[in-house]
């Protein structure tokens, strides 16, 4: 699986839009860039996925780099409670067919008041 | 989407006896993932686990400690063997139907 890295910690003002930052450069060809973010004390929950291209939905958007290697995912207005640790993978096939992920240590972001 | 639900939400356990962790899917799905998140950690994933075969441990865990069942598409068991404090953190059972991973509200485990 392709190793991700991420800044340990950020803060966000409340309403200014949060960007976190992700490099993925030894990601393949075929991998797809996925964000998740956990809010304290529950699961890991889906927010945006993409291959090559921009992606937006109702949640945020996903800006992937030209060459892939690096990613950045928009919280156009940052609220409270989008206080949690992003977490940025990327997905893998293995031989087997399995679609192992594999978890980083995230971004904690802070939106501050 | 999938909607994960697991039991016991949390559990208080004495060291040396073994706990049974309950995945349930509302929709059929080849593979379950189960993962454990210990105390200010990321995630790390335990094993995959088919329907009508045996589980696939990631490096560091096995068989004995972490059995697994997978009886039917739609529900799993992690079973935490022989508890010591270390085991302490949330076990979160995840699945991958189509291309996006959905996952439990996890079990949060305190050995004492």
């Amino acid at each position: 699986d392709a190793k991700t890295t991420q800044p340990t910690s950020m803060d966000c003002a409340e309403g200014r839009a949060a960007n976190l930052p992700c490099n993925h450069s030894t990601i393949s060809g075929n991998e797809y860039v996925y964000w998740y973010r956990q809010i304290h004390s529950q699961g890991p929950q889906y927010i945006i996925h993409g291959l090559k291209n921009n992606e937006t939905n109702e949640m945020a958007s996903l800006i992937i780099t030209e060459d892939r290697k690096s990613s950045t995912l928009i919280l156009p207005h940052a609220t409270l409670r989008d206080t949690a640790v992003y977490y940025c993978i990327v997905r893998a096939n293995d031989s087997g067919g399995y679609q192992k992920v594999t978890f980083g240590t995230g971004t904690k972001l802070q939106v501050i008041p | 989407s999938a909607v994960i639900s697991q039991k016991p939400s949390r559990d208080i356990c004495q060291r040396g006896t073994s706990l049974t962790i309950q995945c349930q899917v509302d929709s059929q799905v080849t593979m379950m993932f189960w993962y454990r998140q210990q105390p200010g950690q990321s995630l790390t994933l335990i094993a995959t686990a088919n329907q009508g075969s045996e589980a696939t441990y990631e490096s560091g865990f096995v068989i004995d400690k972490f059995p697994i069942s997978r009886p039917n598409l739609t529900f799993s068991t992690l079973t935490v063997s022989n508890m010591s404090p270390e085991d302490s953190s949330i076990y979160l059972c995840s699945v991958i139907p189509y291309n996006e991973q959905f996952f439990g509200p996890g079990t949060r485990l305190t050995v004492l």
